[in-house]
C-alpha cells in the first residue's frame, strides 16, 4: 500500500483564483512528481523534483509553480486558475531500488474551474 | 517528445481468457519500463517492470514482453479476472517518465 497522499480530492473554483494542491508521501523518496491527465487521455509530466530544493518543468507546458522544501511534500500552485485548467492532477513520488524505479500515485485531485 | 502509443483502445476479454495488450515506444534509448493500471477514480498502480537488458519478465498472472528491434512492450495477464478490468498504461524512462494513452480492458464474466 503506497503512503501517498492528495488533498483536495475534489475542487471546483472559480476562474482567477489562486490554488495550492497538496501532495504528502511518507516514504522518504527522494523523488516526487506531478501529472495531468485528462480523462481516459495519458498522463502528461508538468513537473518533477530528486530531492530537497530541485525542482524541474516536465514535458507538458503548465502555468503551474512547485516548491519542495521538504523531502515528504511537494505542493502544486497555480497563481491564477483557468476553465483550460481543469483536470485530474496526479502525484508520484519514487525512488531508485536495485533494478526498479517504481512510481507510486497518490489517488489524484479532479480540478474543476468554472 | 517521446512517444509511447497502444496500439488499442479498448479491449473486451471473456472471464479465464488470457489478455494481451500492447505498447509501441519510439525512443531506442529507453531503458526501464513500466506497465500501469488505473481503476476508475483512482491513481495509476504499478503491475510490473522491465529493463531494457531483459526481454522477458513473470509476476503473478502477468507477464511483460520487451522487443527492443521494434521498440513493442506487452503486457500479459493470464485467466482474467473481473477485478482485471481498468485502463492499462504502458510507460518509458529514457530522461524521464512518458506514459501512453492507454487502453480499457473490460472482462466480461
Amino acid at each position: 500500500e503506497a503512503d501517498i497522499y492528495q488533498t483536495p480530492r475534489y475542487l471546483v473554483i472559480g476562474t482567477g483564483k489562486k490554488i495550492t494542491l497538496e501532495c504528502s508521501q511518507t516514504m522518504g523518496h527522494d523523488k516526487m512528481y506531478w501529472y495531468q491527465q485528462d480523462p481516459g487521455m495519458e498522463l502528461h509530466l508538468i513537473h518533477y523534483s530528486y530531492g530537497v530544493n530541485s525542482t524541474e518543468k516536465g514535458d507538458l507546458s503548465s502555468e503551474s509553480t512547485v516548491s519542495r522544501i521538504r523531502t515528504e511534500h511537494f505542493p502544486l500552485t497555480l497563481e491564477s486558475a483557468r476553465p483550460s485548467h481543469t483536470s485530474q492532477y496526479l502525484c508520484a513520488s519514487s525512488e531508485y531500488r536495485t533494478g526498479s524505479d517504481e512510481q507510486y500515485f497518490g489517488p489524484g485531485t479532479r480540478l474543476t474551474v468554472t | 517528445g517521446e512517444s509511447v502509443g497502444l496500439h488499442l483502445p479498448t479491449l473486451s476479454v471473456q472471464e479465464g481468457d488470457n489478455s494481451i495488450i500492447n505498447c509501441a515506444y519510439s525512443n531506442s534509448a529507453s531503458d526501464y519500463f513500466i506497465w500501469y493500471k488505473q481503476e476508475s477514480g483512482k491513481g495509476p498502480q504499478f503491475i510490473i517492470d522491465i529493463r531494457s537488458n531483459m526481454d522477458k519478465r513473470q509476476g503473478q498472472r502477468v507477464t511483460v514482453l520487451l522487443n527492443k528491434t521494434v521498440k513493442h512492450l506487452s503486457l500479459q495477464i493470464a485467466a482474467t479476472q473481473p477485478g482485471d478490468s481498468a485502463v492499462y498504461f504502458c510507460a518509458e524512462f529514457g530522461n524521464q517518465f512518458y506514459f501512453g494513452t492507454g487502453t480499457s480492458l473490460t472482462v466480461i464474466p
